[in-house]
């Protein structure tokens, strides 16, 4: 089984600022197949990034994806206010694992 | 609009069975793959099972291998999950989620159910 390991756990920044999450995997991740959702309390996950980099519909252009093989980025441009939340990786290639998970927080 | 509806959560003991159910609308139900993923208070995201657009292929997680059963109705628009022989381990949020990929990529989910596993 795949293991990704997402750091950092928490990211204090304020608006406007920009965010770069990590997830890294224990074995290369095929193809790319590489999501990232964002999680506010309450709401059920959101799809953000798959394939790595390519954005989900209707997802605004400040979030992309990078990466490949064993170690993926997201990065957040410049933060608004309804961005701060709890952020996951997930791998689809090879069963369908999850990092535990980011918390963007307020500063 | 895409929605999904989970059902049939509740408080159970240990050992005991539930039978979760997810209602779909505002999509061709049958053309896509589905699955639950489960989240423990406070916790991240795992996922539980998945089946394929007609049920003929059908996945689990090692956690819950030989004790859960993934199914679907597409006449009736529904997914199902029967739990049994639960531990206090699966008390979680159950989403259920809409899989564009067959791969196990979900572009909608609902809001779950809650299921407590307590004696």
């Amino acid at each position: 089984e795949i293991v990704l390991t997402q750091s950092p756990g928490t990211l204090s920044l304020s608006p406007g600022e920009r965010a770069t999450l990590s997830c890294r995997a224990s074995q290369s991740v095929s193809s790319s197949y590489l999501a990232w959702y964002q999680q506010k309390p309450g709401q059920a996950p959101r799809l953000l990034i798959y394939g790595a980099s390519s954005r989900a519909t209707g997802i605004p252009d400040r979030f992309s994806g990078s990466g490949s093989g064993t170690d993926f980025t997201l990065t957040i441009s410049r933060l608004e206010p309804e961005d701060f939340a709890v952020y996951y990786c997930q791998q689809y290639g090879s069963s369908h694992t999850f990092g535990q998970g980011t918390k963007l927080e307020i500063k | 609009e895409v929605q999904l509806v989970e059902s049939g959560g509740g408080v159970v003991r240990p050992g005991g069975s539930l039978r979760l159910s997810c209602a779909a609308s505002g999509f061709t139900f049958d053309d896509y793959g589905m699955s639950w993923v489960r989240q423990a208070p406070g916790k991240g995201l795992e996922w539980v099972s998945g089946i394929n657009w007609n049920g003929g292929s059908t996945g689990y997680a090692d956690s819950v291998k030989g004790r859960f059963t993934i199914s679907r109705d597409n006449a009736k628009n529904s997914l199902y999950l029967q739990m049994n022989s639960l531990r206090a381990e699966d008390t979680a949020l159950y989403h259920c989620a809409r899989d564009i990929s067959e791969l196990g990529l979900f572009d909608y989910w609902g809001q779950g159910t809650l299921v407590t596993v307590s004696s």
